[in-house]
């Protein structure tokens, strides 16, 4: 079964803007982490930002932050201030307390316009 | 701190032939992760390791694929009898127990089944 999803195979957003892409999950753990990250077209994975099941408070790293809302089982990333360096593939993640391993997402692709 | 690197990079090959697939973790990572991606896609867990033992491999996986990680180190990834469907990026990750599982990733192999 998708245990991640990730409505949005493509997004837009205006330099400088704004930008939220969507995550929701499906787990029956209490404990388990989320996670995104980002795949420029060079193929690098890298790590953006981590949310803990039990975070009482949203993370945040500089320009990125994770709207976590834990009823609704959504982790959605917004990128405020977006650059054209943000041009990317981003994918949301999870791992389970009980299996442990990490699960991605389908992805979304992400283009910033100047 | 020298990063997950993976060799070869690029790895072209006849229909049933075997390849083996090398990863080198950062030296203080005690998991390691094997992760598949065609292109547009999302990374597909294949397996991974804690220290040496193989805690979990994906039940899509094929027998076709192993992995081991004899001393808790490297990991080397062989797939025998490859199939043109197996061509796909190849992605390896380590990780610390107790950091969020947050996941370093390499190059990855790019594996091309002629």
């Amino acid at each position: 079964a998708q245990k991640i999803t990730q409505t949005q195979p493509g997004m837009f957003v205006q330099e400088k803007e704004a930008v939220t892409l969507d995550c929701t999950y499906d787990t029956s753990d209490q404990s388990y982490g989320l996670f995104w990250y980002k795949q420029p077209s060079s193929g690098e994975m890298i790590f953006l930002i981590y949310q803990g099941s039990y975070d009482e408070q949203n993370a945040t790293e500089g320009r990125y932050s994770l709207n976590f809302q834990k009823a609704r089982k959504s982790a959605n990333l917004v990128i405020s201030a977006s650059q054209l360096g943000d041009s990317a593939m981003y994918f949301c993640a999870m791992s389970e307390t009980s299996y442990d391993k990490v699960i991605f997402g389908p992805g979304t692709s992400l283009s910033v316009i100047p | 701190d020298t990063g997950v690197s993976q060799d070869p990079r690029h790895k072209i090959t006849k229909r049933g032939q075997n390849v083996t697939f090398r990863c080198d973790p950062i030296s203080e990572h005690n998991r390691l992760y094997w992760y598949r991606q065609t292109l547009g896609q999302g990374p597909e867990f294949l397996t991974y390791f804690q220290n040496e033992a193989q805690l979990e491999k994906s039940r899509l996986l094929s027998d076709r694929f192993s992995a081991e990680r004899p001393k808790g180190s490297f990991s080397t990834l062989e797939i025998q009898r490859t199939e043109q469907g197996d061509s796909a990026m190849y992605l390896c990750a380590s990780s610390l127990t107790g950091n969020n599982e947050k996941l370093f990733f390499g190059s990855g192999t790019q594996l091309s089944v002629l």
